[in-house]
């Protein structure tokens, strides 16, 4: 069964430091996501993208974080210059119809 | 601020009762509804859809659309100890239609004690 990809499962990292979260969405989906979830609490959206563009956006994605989907199956998230509070689990997402079919998550650790 | 309200339990069932989980929403214009299931350190897996008033029926699961009320509600018939899980209502809040923004509650917690 397709599935959606992420890399790494776990990345740790100095405050301050860039990171890039890979993910290659199920190949026939055309909007991806991203979403994230700091422990205990809920799932956060991101950002929705489209057409090779940002179709929707949250107030939690500010110009520190950027999505890119550099060429045809992979979708990364780029965060410039990373704080303590991005310490999360970021889940990418891609939607058939309406369903959206979530990835295992990118655990990042800020130090 | 658009949100999604639930109660985060946890919510106690003996095996083989039924499980009843209850979730509001503030945005009136939502069309589609989610329920997802999320074991402790997984991703959200979709269980079940809806998107008009009633009742919608998958196996042991039974989701349920009032949209005048703003309320949806799962229930688990026959619940077994692998329904222990985290149970996320999810609403399209996409500002044009179509489902580019999907916010989810914070999810209740189920035990189903054997």
């Amino acid at each position: 069964e397709p599935e959606v990809t992420q890399t790494p499962s776990h990345q740790v990292t100095q405050m301050g430091q860039e990171v890039i979260l890979r993910c290659v969405p199920i190949s026939n989906h055309l909007y991806f996501y991203w979403y994230r979830q700091i422990l205990g609490q809920k799932v956060e959206f991101l950002v929705s993208f489209y057409n090779n563009e940002i179709s929707e956006k949250s107030e939690i994605f500010d110009d520190q974080f950027s999505v890119e989907r550099p060429d045809g199956s992979n979708f990364t998230l780029k965060i410039r210059s990373t704080k303590l509070e991005d310490s999360a689990m970021y889940f990418c997402a891609s939607r058939s119809a309406e369903k959206l079919f979530f990835g295992s998550g990118t655990q990042l650790s800020v130090l | 601020q658009k949100e999604v309200e639930q109660n985060s339990g946890p919510l106690s069932v003996p095996e083989g009762a039924i499980a009843s989980l209850n979730c509001t929403y503030s945005d009136r214009g939502s069309q589609s509804f989610f329920w997802y299931r999320q074991y402790s350190g997984k991703s959200p897996e979709l269980i079940m859809s809806i998107y008009s008033n009633g009742d919608k029926e998958d196996g042991r699961f039974t989701a349920q659309l009032n949209k005048a009320s703003q309320y949806v509600s799962l229930l688990i018939r026959d619940s077994q100890p692998s329904d222990s899980a985290t149970y996320l209502c999810a609403v399209n809040m996409g500002n044009s239609g179509g489902y580019q923004k999907v916010t989810f509650g914070t999810g209740t917690k189920l035990q189903v004690i054997p």
